[in-house]
């Protein structure tokens, strides 16, 4: 059975910083391009940041450039988000999604989330 | 980095078909192939329905469908049921690889 599970989320105050982590299993994770995607409470998917299968490629929305680093451990199937000088608007469920194409297809599969709330 | 355009909600009765709008431009949905589509139910992940366009994954029903006319996607829900009652999200990647999401649709079963 496929499962991200993400941990490391909670409350934190402004300009303060969190490491988000993502245990993966049931696939293989090395082949696996991630993404880290946030929701704010109420709001739609915003798209954080995207790692590829060997770390070649990293890339960052403008939103976070800067303050956020991706990175990956292949050997211990994680993925993880380093979230520095955190503000209010960085509240929001962190989903952990990882997606891969071959001849078969398209596979796409994502975590259950985890809330960050940044407030005083 | 500005969000995909789509319609904040769309509502059909059940049996009916519904469609859902996703404008962008010529750096993203009308240039690229890799335009998705979630359906996302409240307090639930969101479950991949089509990718690159037109491509249904194993498992999800042929009653969804996708396309695309410049650049603008579209995700049609044929002989629409209570279950797909939910918000749904359009994705495509941009010619800088950033990944872009649509403000979401409502889609409400009357």
């Amino acid at each position: 059975e496929v499962q991200l599970v993400e941990s490391g989320g909670g409350l934190v105050k402004p300009g303060g910083s969190l490491r988000l982590s993502c245990a993966a299993s049931g696939f293989t994770f090395s082949s696996y391009s991630m993404n880290w995607v946030r929701q704010a409470p109420g709001k739609g998917l915003e798209w954080v940041s995207s790692i590829s299968s060997s770390s070649s490629y990293i890339y960052y929305a403008d939103s976070v450039k800067g303050r956020f680093t991706i990175s990956r451990d292949n050997a211990k199937n994680s993925l993880y988000l380093q979230m520095n000088s955190l503000r209010v608007e960085d509240t929001a469920v962190y989903y952990c999604a990882g997606d891969y194409y071959d001849s078969s297809g398209y596979y796409d599969y994502w975590g259950h989330g985890t809330l960050v709330t940044v407030s005083s | 980095q500005s969000a995909l355009t789509q319609p904040a909600s769309v509502s059909g009765s059940p049996g009916q078909s519904i469609t859902i709008s996703c404008s962008g431009s010529s750096s993203d949905v009308g240039g690229y192939g890799h335009v998705s589509w979630y359906q996302q139910h409240p307090g639930k992940a969101p479950k991949l329905m089509i990718y690159d366009v037109d491509n249904r994954p194993s498992g999800v029903s042929i009653r969804f469908s996708g396309s695309r006319s410049g650049n603008t996607a579209s995700l049609t829900i044929s002989g629409l049921l209570a279950e797909d009652e939910a918000n749904y999200y359009c994705s495509s990647y941009t010619n800088t690889n950033v990944r872009l999401f649509g403000g979401g649709t409502k889609v409400t079963v009357l």
